[in-house]
């Protein structure tokens, strides 16, 4: 199994601003991935976050406005830049094992 | 149309129940598949694998049927802790390699009363 860790768990920004969300994997993992989940909706891949190279986005997602770090197996970060309230959500990391996609509790981030 | 779709619910049973959750997938390069519980404000996690033959996980049991791209769940004789949010959902893959892209369903809701 994969306990994950994300930092910080809420916070409240003003528009403009940028906030980068720490995720940690308690063991080393190949495949890490950034997930965004609207309110009332379901999750959202963001973004398969590669070790040594540049993450890989997905469609209607851009570096720009989430850049996203993968430093070794362990950690990754995603910042979300220039923030508008649409921006409003919760951001969960997830680790991929052999077995099953982990998921970290989220980022819950509220843009005001 | 999305690519993973689900029942849109809630569904409301009272104990001991049975209760069917129905998911259909457009992507045909997704080969696998799962059911995974969100509850309320907290991460999804991993419910069950699904397999074409069809497998069971105590009172979970749950189907894939390749040629109508159809998922279903089922769970027997429904506890209150199975209040959740089920979530179908597709691991895009291709030529066999998994990438562990996920595509989940909306989900639905269940809430089991006493």
């Amino acid at each position: 199994s994969a306990v994950i860790s994300q930092k910080p768990s809420r916070d409240i920004c003003q528009r403009g601003t940028s906030l980068t969300i720490q995720c940690q994997v308690d063991s080393q993992v190949t495949m890490m991935f950034w997930y965004r989940q609207q309110p009332g909706q379901s999750l959202t891949l963001i973004a398969t976050a590669n070790q040594g190279s540049e993450a890989t986005y997905e469609s209607g997602f851009v570096i720009d406005k989430f850049p996203i770090s993968r430093p070794n197996l362990t950690f990754s970060t995603l910042t979300v830049s220039n923030m508008s309230p649409e921006d409003s959500s919760i951001y969960l990391c997830s680790a991929e094992t052999v077995y099953e996609q982990y998921f970290g509790p989220g980022t819950r981030l509220t843009v005001t | 149309r999305k690519e993973v779709e689900q029942d849109p619910g809630p569904f409301n049973v009272p104990e001991g129940a049975t209760v069917a959750f129905n998911c259909t997938y457009s992507n045909s390069a997704s080969q696998s598949f799962f059911w995974y519980r969100q509850d309320c404000r907290k991460e999804p996690k991993l419910l069950m694998s699904v397999y074409s033959s069809g497998n069971e996980d105590g009172r979970f049991t749950a189907q894939l049927n390749r040629a109508s791209q159809y998922i279903s769940l089922l769970i027997r004789d429904s506890k209150l802790s199975d209040s959740a949010t089920y979530l179908c959902v597709g691991d895009y893959n291709a030529g066999g390699t998994s990438y562990g892209k996920l595509t989940f369903g909306q989900g639905t809701i269940l809430t089991v009363h006493p």
